[in-house]
């Protein structure tokens, strides 16, 4: 059975910082991980998608990685602003179903 | 393109009531939808999936006959939650998807719907 951590469960950082949201899986059979942003009672926005094949994905300030073999994907996002604050899900595909990571709640101050 | 909507956004209702929730695909065709919940801080649980046209695939624990699933169109699927209470408050998304039930699709998530029974 397929499970997903996130770590840290909590991050408050600086304004300015660089920092890295961690994604951990137990099954390396997936198809694609894709990394959201949750707003407090919001719905999810869809940051980055990496397919199997692929190692990362970029958008802006943002990269994502996937390292099949170790069961890891980061989030790295550079240059954090106030706006960045937000819960971070990962959530990997497999048999058809998404199945969500446990989130990071990043809280950035100005 | 692929943008999925939901209404009602927020809901409020009186204890034993039922409550649907709608979940349309604006711009493409959904041959499957995925209903999930998502408890206060927590993450999203996936409850069932519909493909149009025939019956809903529930996740183990999720009672089929309170949460009612109809997928009638390639547009359109609903969730209706049966005599509610307020263990069933919760923040209700879907997602959908143009492919049926493979693999390597991409879902498309709507805004989410509120529900809070008093």
């Amino acid at each position: 059975k397929q499970e997903v951590t996130q770590i840290p469960a909590a991050l408050s950082v600086p304004e300015g910082e660089n920092l890295v949201l961690n994604c951990s899986f137990t099954d390396s059979a997936i198809y694609n991980l894709q990394w959201f942003r949750q707003d407090p009672g919001k719905g999810l926005t869809s940051l980055l998608l990496i397919q199997s094949s692929q190692r990362e994905q970029t958008s802006g300030r943002l990269n994502a990685s996937l390292d099949k073999s170790s069961g890891r994907s980061t989030l790295y996002i550079a240059a954090s602003q106030p706006g960045d604050s937000a819960t971070y899900l990962c959530a990997l595909s497999g048999t058809y179903k998404y199945i969500f990571g446990t989130g990071t709640r990043l809280k950035v101050l100005a | 393109g692929a943008v999925v909507s939901q209404h009602p956004s927020r809901v409020i209702c009186k204890s034993g009531t039922s409550v649907k929730i709608e979940c349309r695909s604006l711009d493409f065709q959904a041959t499957t939808m995925f209903w999930y919940r998502q408890f206060p801080k927590q993450s999203l649980m996936l409850m069932a999936t519909s493909n149009e046209g025939s019956k809903a695939t529930y996740e183990q624990g999720v009672e089929k006959d309170k949460f009612l699933i109809n997928h009638a169109s390639l547009t359109l699927s609903t969730l209706t939650v049966t005599s509610a209470h307020p263990e069933d408050s919760s923040f209700y998304i879907c997602s959908a998807t143009n492919l049926r039930g493979t693999s390597q699709e991409t879902q498309y998530f709507g805004p989410g719907t509120r529900l809070l029974v008093l």
